[in-house]
């Protein structure tokens, strides 16, 4: 059964703290995605991967990195998480760029105090 | 600037009747469309797609339909099962995946 895991469910951390959110894929795939989902505003990619060590910005990189040292793995970084990065953060990968056949992990909520 | 709209926020349809789910996009670049389907607490899952040199594909009781000229695609479902309730996800892609902001589906018994 083919699965992309998220971390941690649910997370509580406070203003100015730097947070980890960690993905790891079984499939192989080449390519992996971070979205975060908002109530009215769907989802929006945050970064994307198409080989390790290979990232490029998608529509909304302001305020997170990403870091993709071995091809399982796909991590978002908020490097001082703000109140305004609250949400669910969703984690995908894929065989390819288009999407097809992609697989979303559970999704990690997270709340920022 | 959203470049792909679902425009109805939420849809009620019987039980047993034909749901359609509606998606228009902007962008004459995307050549790839699909479908994604989420529970509550859970990720999006992988519906159907279809690719801009086709205008229909059917997978059981899920059919997307491309109107290519429109910039429009449909998703069909019939006959509505109770668990079919779930918000759907319109997305298209180029060199990646841009999602509709989702319509909430709920089947009435």
């Amino acid at each position: 059964d083919v699965k992309v895991t998220q971390s941690s469910r649910y997370l509580v951390k406070r203003t100015g703290e730097k947070v980890f959110l960690e993905c790891v894929q079984d499939m192989d795939h080449e390519n992996m995605f971070w979205y975060r989902q908002d109530p009215g505003l769907g989802l929006r990619l945050i970064y994307f991967s198409y080989d390790v060590k290979m990232k490029e910005k998608g529509d909304i990189p302001e305020g997170y990195s990403v870091s993709r040292e071995k091809k399982e793995r796909f991590s978002l970084i908020l490097e001082s998480a703000s109140t305004n990065q609250t949400s669910m953060y969703l984690c995908a990968s894929s065989f390819s760029l288009r999407g097809a056949g992609a697989f979303f992990g559970q999704g990690t909520r997270l709340t920022v105090v | 600037d959203q470049q792909v709209k679902q425009n109805s926020p939420s849809l009620s349809v019987q039980e047993g009747r034909i749901s359609i789910l509606n998606c228009d996009y902007t962008n004459s670049m995307f050549d790839y469309f699909l479908w994604y389907k989420k529970y509550p607490a859970e990720g999006p899952t992988f519906l159907i797609s279809i690719s801009s040199i086709k205008d229909k594909n059917e997978d059981g009781r899920f059919t997307v339909f491309l109107n290519k000229s429109a910039k429009h695609l449909s998703l069909h479902i019939v006959p509505s099962q109770p668990g079919d309730s779930a918000v759907y996800f319109c997305a298209a892609s180029a060199l990646k995946i841009i999602f509709g902001k989702g319509t909430r589906l709920h089947i009435l018994p």
